[in-house]
């Protein structure tokens, strides 16, 4: 089966601590993105990539990093430096051509404690 | 700048028929999509559109008028199912550009 995965599906974060959010994909999709969710907001993007080993910040990236080292896969690591991380993350890919749809994983929520 | 209107809440009586508005102020528009999000999930793909006019499928029919900057998403025989959250997105800037921008979404309640 073709999808996205996310994991884990509930991630626990202490104050100080950075954690790493995993999104892999089997669609063979150019591009990779991640939203963050929370209760009331839109989705907000917070990096996208287009193509392997080059990644974009979207409009809430600070106190985030990723990388994309392979084509199915973009993790996303919420740092220390993100002072209200608690919100649902979810990861998407798309074709990358000119009239693509996005598909989304089933989403990571964080929590701190 | 990006400014994506949606009413916040909607209800609706099972084997109805709702319209779910969406309005948009973008500073480039390639293309708006629905999206079908129930609580605790990943959101779903329902619709594009990028030309003016009515998508239909099934029944789901999306409608677009970019001079007004105005959307609609059409749901047809409501089942509880439907009950869920409907976002707005419009993709924004040119060609290879990939980015959306999301409305706040629309929550339906379903009603028997």
């Amino acid at each position: 089966d073709g999808g996205i995965t996310q994991s884990p599906k509930y991630l626990f974060r202490k104050e100080g601590q950075n954690v790493t959010l995993s999104c892999e994909q089997n669609l063979n999709h150019d591009a990779m993105y991640w939203y963050r969710q929370d209760p009331g907001q839109g989705l907000r993007l917070i990096y996208y990539s287009q193509i392997v080993n080059d990644f974009q910040k979207g409009d809430i990236a600070e106190g985030y990093s990723v990388s994309r080292e392979k084509k199915e896969s973009f993790p996303l690591t919420v740092t220390s430096a993100q002072k209200n991380p608690t919100a649902f993350y979810l990861c998407a890919s798309s074709e990358g051509t000119f009239s693509e749809t996005q598909y989304f994983g089933p989403g990571t929520r964080l929590l701190v404690l | 700048g990006q400014n994506i209107d949606q009413p916040t809440e909607m209800t609706a009586t099972e084997g109805a028929i709702v319209q779910i508005n969406c309005t948009y102020q973008t500073s480039g528009f390639n293309g708006l999509f629905w999206y079908q999000q129930h609580a605790g999930e990943a959101p779903t793909f329902l619709s594009y559109n990028v030309l003016d006019g009515l998508e239909e499928k099934g029944r789901f029919s999306s409608f677009l008028s970019r001079s007004k900057g105005y959307s609609y998403l059409l749901l047809k025989e409501l089942q509880m199912k439907d009950s869920a959250s409907y976002l707005c997105a419009v993709r924004r800037g040119g060609a290879g550009s990939y980015q959306l921008t999301f409305g706040k979404g629309t929550k339906l309640s379903v009603i028997p």
